[in-house]
């Protein structure tokens, strides 16, 4: 079974300042990974995801997020945080072998403030 | 804009009604998804189709909850005699590999059960 912690529920930084959000997975074979990100009452915005090759990986946003197969994570980040960067923030898990269907974290709240 | 259109947004009902929201992946995505969410928590995967096949449906809640996909394009969720506890968003996705595997959202429906 495949599954995601999330470990930080709210996370709080001020603008321009850098940004972490951790995520930790579980997962027998190679993971595909995701960061979507959720404005309230809006559907969900993929950012990033990681199949295979560079470990590092750019996204939309100035957002990037490094996997670490050693350590099961896959953290997200950004150098310089935007008030608008100021949303719910979900790491998921698929694979190819179930059609993708994604294992989703509980998210992180992200708060900024001026 | 993610190229999938839910429909409605937002539906109020009664408890022991039946409700039934539509999905359209704009461009033609043979896999197509279906999730809840409910607040403060990650979305939940209830079932998926590939094409018009329904692949799995054990993760839907309750015999209450039903998916179709009739042509391999759009698909509809119903949900009858609705409860409070259905009260969520129901957020629909599509993948294909022609899009490299990746999963995109909707905006989801929101369903408030009084």
């Amino acid at each position: 079974a495949q599954s995601v912690t999330q470990p930080d529920i709210h996370i709080t930084v001020s603008e321009g300042a850098s940004l972490e959000l951790r995520c930790n997975y579980s997962y027998g074979a190679t993971p595909y990974l995701f960061w979507y990100v959720q404005s309230p009452g809006q559907g969900l915005q993929l950012l990033l995801k990681y199949f295979s090759g560079d470990t590092l990986v750019q996204g939309i946003k100035g957002f990037e997020a490094e996997f670490k197969r050693s350590q099961s994570s896959f953290n997200l980040r950004k150098p310089s945080v935007h008030w608008s960067d100021a949303a719910e923030y979900f790491c998921a898990v698929g694979a190819r072998s179930n059609d993708y269907k994604l294992s989703f974290g509980a998210g992180t709240t992200v708060t900024v403030r001026a | 804009d993610t190229g999938v259109s839910q429909n409605p947004r937002h539906k109020i009902t009664k408890r022991g009604q039946n409700v039934t929201f539509r999905c359209d992946p704009i461009s033609e995505h043979n896999r197509l998804y279906w999730y809840r969410q409910t607040l403060g928590q990650g979305p939940e995967f209830l079932t998926y189709f590939q094409n018009e096949a329904q692949l799995e449906k054990s993760r839907l809640l309750s015999d209450r909850f039903s998916a179709e996909r009739p042509k391999g394009s759009f698909s509809t969720l119903e949900i009858q005699r609705t409860e409070q506890g259905d009260s969520a968003m129901y957020l629909c996705a599509k993948g294909a590999q022609a899009s490299g595997n990746t999963i995109y959202f909707g905006e989801g429906s929101w369903l408030t059960v009084v």
